[in-house]
């Protein structure tokens, strides 16, 4: 069964330092989601992305964030400069169909800034 | 926002017995979702019921959804141990909105 595959799955960094969290969606999805969730905490919207353009963004994406689809296959996530906070967990998501609105999630990058 | 409450916050029952959550939202929707989390690990689609829609079911689970008072629930029938898990119902707004808005998620405890 298509799933979304996340890389790495766990990644410990020092405050400041760039991170860049990698997604593969499912291939014939149109639509590609990040999403985090702060330990013990509810998932929260960060970005949607479509047609090689953000489409939606919450006020959480600030300038520190960005997203590409450098190549057919990958969807990245981008966080230039790390703060404490954003220790959490990055789930990507895809879906075919926006009108549905059903989406498929990885199984996360844990993201542990020190 | 878009999104509420759901509760129980925690839920813990026996093996055997009926699970019911419940999740209330703010806005209009065209859908709600509902969810599921193992403990560290992603989260998995497990029912979709449409803003026009009342009830639905699929297997064991049945989710109702009532729009005026802007509520859903999710029952999980004949509960087993490995329904243990967090359960987050998600909205999906009106006007073209792409992304969903998540609660706060139920955890649920089901003892053998």
């Amino acid at each position: 069964e298509p799933e979304v595959t996340q890389t790495p799955s766990h990644q410990v960094t020092q405050m400041g330092q760039e991170v860049i969290l990698r997604c593969v969606p499912i291939s014939n999805h149109l639509y590609f989601y990040w999403y985090r969730q702060i330990l013990g905490q509810k998932v929260e919207f960060l970005v949607s992305f479509y047609n090689n353009e953000i489409s939606e963004k919450s006020e959480i994406f600030d300038d520190q964030f960005s997203v590409e689809r450098p190549d057919g296959s990958n969807f990245t996530l981008k966080i230039r400069s790390t703060k404490l906070e954003d220790s959490a967990m990055y789930f990507c998501a895809s879906n075919q169909d926006r009108s549905t609105g059903e989406l498929f999630f990885g199984e996360g990058s844990r993201l542990t800034v020190l | 926002s878009q999104q509420g409450e759901e509760d129980p916050q925690a839920l813990s029952i026996q093996e055997g017995e009926n699970a019911t959550m419940n999740c209330s939202y703010k806005t209009s929707i065209n859908n709600l979702q509902w969810y599921r989390q193992n403990s560290g690990r992603g989260l998995v689609h497990l029912i979709l019921i449409r803003s026009n829609e009342r009830e639905k079911h699929s297997g064991r689970l049945r989710v109702t959804l009532d729009t005026s008072k802007k509520s859903s629930s999710l029952l999980i029938t004949a509960s087993r141990a490995a329904d243990t898990a967090s359960y987050f119902c998600a909205t999906k707004g009106v006007q073209g909105a792409q992304k969903l808005v998540f609660g706060q998620g139920t955890r649920l405890t089901i003892n053998p």
